[in-house]
């Protein structure tokens, strides 16, 4: 069983809806992560928080805003989001080291935009 | 442009073989190195790290790392049907640590 834990599993939203996706660690991780999955292609980057800073922004489209309110806590904030957005978001969670960063994923939420 | 290349596959062996599953990189400072199992509609599941060259031997899997040669390798011995699956190389990229996903070869093992 994954120690990040991911809700909502499945969100059908409209174009015009704001909704959260929102992600927990108790494994005392101090990085954690956001990536984006279409089918048949591996994760992408979207956004990584190290020590409840945001460290990388992949050039993710201002639709989608992250926030870290603390070291468990990660949230995907959605705002007016279009069909293409459409797909599984997959939280992740890991130490802070240079070698040795072994990544523990969750089991994502599926996101439908209607 | 780091990059993590794999077969996509399908690679289909019958069970009980020994499936092999390749993976070159391109970043030659790169530290750490996972694969990544995912079923169908879940999320990826971490099967193997390897950190230094050589083999590594978890049950079933042995990944093999060969840093002259950038090229890391997953096998899985005596392969069951429920070893069906995509299997993802990722290794760590960056300062941060993240990971830079190959595109995943598909394995298919036939009863």
């Amino acid at each position: 069983d994954t120690e990040v834990t991911q809700t909502p599993k499945h969100l059908v939203m409209g174009m015009t809806n704001k909704k959260s996706l929102k992600c927990e660690q108790h494994m005392g991780h101090r990085a954690m992560y956001w990536y984006k999955q279409k089918a048949k292609k591996p994760p992408e980057l979207m956004f990584v928080y190290s020590y409840e800073k945001l460290s990388i922004n992949e050039s993710v489209p201002s639709r989608f805003s992250p926030e870290c309110p603390n070291s468990s806590l990660l949230n995907l904030h959605l705002h007016a989001l279009q069909p293409e957005d459409s797909a599984l978001y997959l939280c992740a969670s890991s130490q802070v080291r240079v070698t040795g960063n072994t990544i523990y994923f969750g089991e994502g939420s599926w996101l439908t935009v209607v | 442009q780091k990059e993590v290349e794999q077969n996509s596959g399908p690679l289909s062996v019958p069970e009980g073989a020994i499936a092999s599953l390749n993976c070159t990189y391109s970043d030659r400072g790169s530290q750490s190195f996972f694969w990544y199992r995912q079923y169908s509609g879940k999320s990826p599941e971490l099967i193997m790290s390897i950190y230094s060259n050589g083999d590594k031997e978890d049950g079933r899997f042995t990944a093999q790392l060969n840093k002259a040669s950038q090229y890391v390798s997953l096998l899985i011995r005596d392969s069951q049907p429920s070893d069906s699956a995509t299997y993802l190389c990722a290794v760590t990229g960056g300062s941060q640590g993240n990971l830079i996903f190959g595109k995943g070869t598909k394995l298919s093992v036939k009863p």
